[in-house]
């Protein structure tokens, strides 16, 4: 198992531009989520998803958009980068039994918005 | 509305001592707690987690946290503390609801002097 991969690992945008940030997971987890870290800060969620076709905002969802059309992958989108959104990109996936609430994490994305 | 607090933001102790980071939790029903370690340009990883049963929880690296449901704590200690140990280290608390999300304190920064 590769458990949550995270493309790119960095990525250095001009103001303005959009991109995605993919995100994968190979243990066919049902909950999906994104999180931003900022500098000094703990971690902040972005969007989550509990199941292909089901996504929910979290906490800071301004400037992004998801989708999760399979189980796998859950992108994050960025339309019109702003300075605001340079950042630390983490992914995480868990399981839907009970008792098992333990978040697995991807290696992150660094993204910088210049 | 779930939350964390992490008192301390930044605690420094000399190698070979102990070491104590503080958590609080707010959560309406039975709280999920997990303690993650990041180092500097890492990602999370889960160093312990409660579900349930006995209160006092073993980790990876020597570590361990007490569960006190009466004082809403989750206090990370481990006996010895090794230089490799500095790191950034963050409470988090979830559960079955909520779509399984968790909510992350904002970090205690841990530096060993030598």
């Amino acid at each position: 198992n590769a458990g949550v991969t995270q493309t790119p690992k960095f990525r250095i945008l001009k103001i303005g531009q959009s991109m995605t940030l993919q995100c994968t997971q190979d243990m066919n987890h049902n909950y999906m989520y994104w999180y931003r870290q900022d500098p000094g800060m703990g971690l902040k969620l972005i969007y989550y998803s509990v199941g292909a076709g089901i996504t929910d905002k979290g906490e800071v969802p301004n400037g992004y958009n998801v989708s999760r059309s399979t189980t796998e992958d859950f992108p994050l989108r960025l339309e019109l980068a702003a300075p605001s959104q340079t950042s630390v990109y983490f992914c995480a996936s868990r399981g839907l039994a009970v008792g098992t609430d333990t978040q697995y994490f991807g290696p992150g994305t660094r993204l910088t918005v210049l | 509305a779930q939350s964390v607090t992490q008192p301390d933001i930044h605690i420094t102790v000399s190698e070979g001592a102990s070491l104590e980071l503080r958590c609080n939790y707010s959560y309406g029903a039975t709280p999920y707690l997990f303690w993650y370690v990041q180092s500097p340009g890492q990602g999370l990883q889960l160093l312990l987690k409660y579900f349930s049963g006995d209160t006092l929880v073993q980790g990876i690296k020597g570590f361990e946290a007490e569960f006190k449901r009466s004082q809403s704590s989750f206090n990370l200690r481990k006996p010895s503390v090794h230089w490799s140990d500095a790191a950034e280290y963050f409470c988090a608390v979830g559960g079955d609801t909520n779509a399984g999300k968790s909510t992350f304190g904002d970090g205690t920064t841990l530096t060993v002097k030598p």
